[in-house]
């Protein structure tokens, strides 16, 4: 079954350090990945996505994540945290079943940014 | 464009009663809908798909019966959570998929349940 999984649920960095917050998927078929922020008590905000095409894709406020086919990686980075990065991060999965695609998501990381 | 809503944004209700929670597409046709809960802390956990005009697909350990979805229209969602009991207590989010995308799902704000 095809399904993510996020590396340490936890990350803390210094303000201007780099982001990286880690996530595998497993799946035996292309797979179609998003990584989601949430801040606290918020709904879900899409960062970025990868279809098909570029394997490193750009996203907003700064974050980006390539997808690594032979890794089965899509790790999201930011080259400078920002107090306000501090949030929830999901990634996500798209998996097939019959109606269509439905989104599967990953633990989730908490981001801690320190001044 | 891709816009969901929630109706209420935050509901507490005793224990026994039921709610009822909204979920929209404000600017496109969902063809497809998606409820998830989300526990303090934890990540979002899928509960049912529903295609318009079609019975709800509950995830393996949903209760159908505690949980009723409809999907009566192309724009509109409902959940009821029927005798609520404090552990169903929860964050609800919904999604929508419409017919521009096979895969791609535009989230709703959430819906904070409260039991007491």
């Amino acid at each position: 079954a095809q399904s993510v999984t996020q590396l340490g649920s936890h990350v803390s960095v210094s303000e201007g350090a780099l982001v990286l917050l880690r996530c595998n998927y497993s799946s035996s078929v292309p797979p179609y990945l998003f990584w989601y922020v949430q801040y606290p008590n918020q709904g879900l905000q899409l960062l970025l996505k990868y279809t098909t095409g570029a394997t490193l894709v750009k996203g907003i406020n700064g974050f980006e994540a390539e997808f690594k086919k032979s890794e089965t990686s899509f790790h999201l980075t930011k080259p400078s945290a920002h107090m306000s990065d501090a949030a929830e991060y999901f990634c996500a999965v798209s998996v097939f079943y019959t109606g269509g695609f439905k989104t599967i998501f990953g633990a989730g990381t908490r981001l801690f940014v320190k001044a | 464009g891709a816009v969901v809503s929630q109706h209420p944004s935050w509901v507490i209700c005793k224990s026994g009663t039921s709610v009822k929670i909204e979920c929209r597409s404000l600017d496109f046709q969902a063809t497809t809908m998606f409820w998830y809960r989300q526990f303090p802390k934890q990540s979002l956990m899928l509960m049912a798909t529903s295609n318009e005009g079609s019975k709800a697909t509950y995830e393996q350990g949903v209760e159908k019966d505690k949980f009723l979805i409809n999907h009566a229209s192309l724009t509109l969602s409902t959940l009821t959570v029927t005798s609520a009991h404090p552990e169903d207590s929860s964050f609800y989010i919904c999604s929508a998929r419409g017919t521009g995308s096979a895969y791609e799902q535009y989230f709703g704000p959430g819906t904070r349940l409260t039991v007491t």
